[in-house]
Formats: C-alpha cells, sequence, structure tokens
C-alpha cells in the first residue's frame, strides 16, 4: 500500500461546479498535510496547508479526517484555469521528509 | 527576481555516460532538495542539503551524488546514466526545516532527462 494515495482521475467536471477529491494516508503519526497544484509540464505550487479543524481560501476548501486518515480539497464554481493536477502531501514527522501522492488530475470543460 | 533556476531544461543522454543537472536559488534558503517525479509516482526524494557541505539521501539516492559547497549552488550528478533513470527532476529550496514543515518548498522548472 501506498503512504499517500490519491484517484489519479482525471475527472471531468463543467465550468461553475463543484467538485471535490481525497487523498488517504497510511500513518497514523502524520503531523501535517498540504495540497499542491501542478500545471502541466510545469513545478509543483503550494496551494494550501490542511489545517486540523479545516481551513478555506476564497474557492478552495481542505478538510482533514484524522480518524478515517484523509485530506480532501473542495473547488467550487470551478473556473477554467482551475485544470491542473492536485497532489496531496503529508509530513510524517518533524523533519524535512514530505511523502507526495502522485496527484489528481482535474479537466474544467466549458 | 530569478528565483530558483535548474539547467539544463532537457537533457538527452546514453546509457553509461555521467550528466550533471544543476540548480541555482537567489533566495539564500537553507535547505534544497532535488526531486524526481514519475508517471504514476509521487515525487521522491533524492537528496537533500541543510546548509553548505551538509547533504543527505532521500528515499532514492542509489546512483546519485550531490555537492553544496555553495548555499546558492546543489548540483546533482547521475555517475553512470541508466535507463530508469530518465524522468523528470525538479530542484527546491525552502527557507528553513520550520518552512519545510508547513509545506513551503519553492520548486525550479524541472529539468527533463532521457537516457537512451
Amino acid at each position: 500500500r501506498k503512504e499517500v494515495e490519491q484517484d489519479p482521475g482525471p475527472f471531468n467536471v463543467p465550468e461553475g461546479a463543484t467538485v471535490a477529491f481525497n487523498c488517504t494516508y497510511s500513518n497514523s503519526a502524520s503531523q501535517s498535510f498540504f495540497w499542491y497544484r501542478q500545471d502541466c509540464r510545469k513545478e509543483p505550487k503550494l496551494l494550501m496547508s490542511v489545517y486540523s479543524s479545516g481551513n478555506e481560501d476564497g474557492r478552495f476548501t481542505a478538510q482533514l479526517n484524522r480518524a478515517s486518515q484523509y485530506i480532501s480539497l473542495l473547488i467550487r464554481d470551478s473556473k477554467l484555469s482551475d485544470s491542473a493536477t492536485y497532489l496531496c502531501v503529508v509530513n510524517m514527522d518533524s523533519n524535512y521528509q514530505l511523502i507526495w501522492g502522485a496527484g489528481t488530475k482535474l479537466i474544467i470543460k466549458p | 527576481d530569478a528565483g530558483i533556476t535548474q539547467s539544463p531544461r532537457y537533457k538527452i543522454t546514453e546509457t553509461g555516460r555521467q550528466v550533471t543537472l544543476m540548480c541555482h536559488q537567489t533566495w539564500s534558503h537553507s535547505y534544497m532538495f532535488w526531486y524526481r517525479q514519475d508517471l504514476g509516482h509521487g515525487l521522491r526524494l533524492i537528496y537533500y542539503s541543510a546548509a553548505a557541505d551538509i547533504t543527505d539521501k532521500g528515499e532514492v539516492s542509489d546512483g546519485y551524488v550531490v555537492s553544496r559547497s555553495k548555499t546558492e549552488n546543489f548540483p546533482l550528478t547521475l555517475e553512470s546514466a541508466t535507463r530508469s533513470q530518465t524522468s523528470v527532476y525538479f530542484c527546491a529550496s525552502s527557507e528553513s526545516v520550520r518552512r519545510t514543515n508547513t509545506g513551503e518548498l519553492f520548486f525550479g522548472e524541472g529539468s527533463r532527462l532521457t537516457v537512451l
């Protein structure tokens, strides 16, 4: 079993819709969680951290469920520019070691 | 502000050849990282460095060598390239381990390496 798993997609979603995807992690001792965005053939960029109580940044909402060991990303009112691959990242402990999911590809259609 | 730059962006080489990928950052970040990204896999850490002259192995370090004589440079060398090292390589930097813990890695644009 992979340490961090994501549905690879692609998720094909019409513009304006709401889309959500999950990421599961295997190590219950994981400390911190993040979502990165990666455009086609580009470098990953931090989208948002995921806090225990859940957090929102504009149209994006991140949730953490420690009991079930997953994090989620919700995108409301999706835009064409949201088309990208979303990478789930988990920090297993207090050092540099970030564990990356393989990513979920999102395609927003007009 | 150039940020973090990688060179070459694209490289084709043959099995057995030595290849060096360069990474340069202008922020004076302490931490630097090399990752590889392959289809179906998440980013996998090759090497990281906490400061000049301090480096450590990551998850997939076999066949790779790094050095960090200056804070701003972190070259990655494939000593004898193999086909399995065909990949996209990303260099990243972070201000501090605390920043790393918050997930704030800043990436270069990547180096696409093909080993024939």
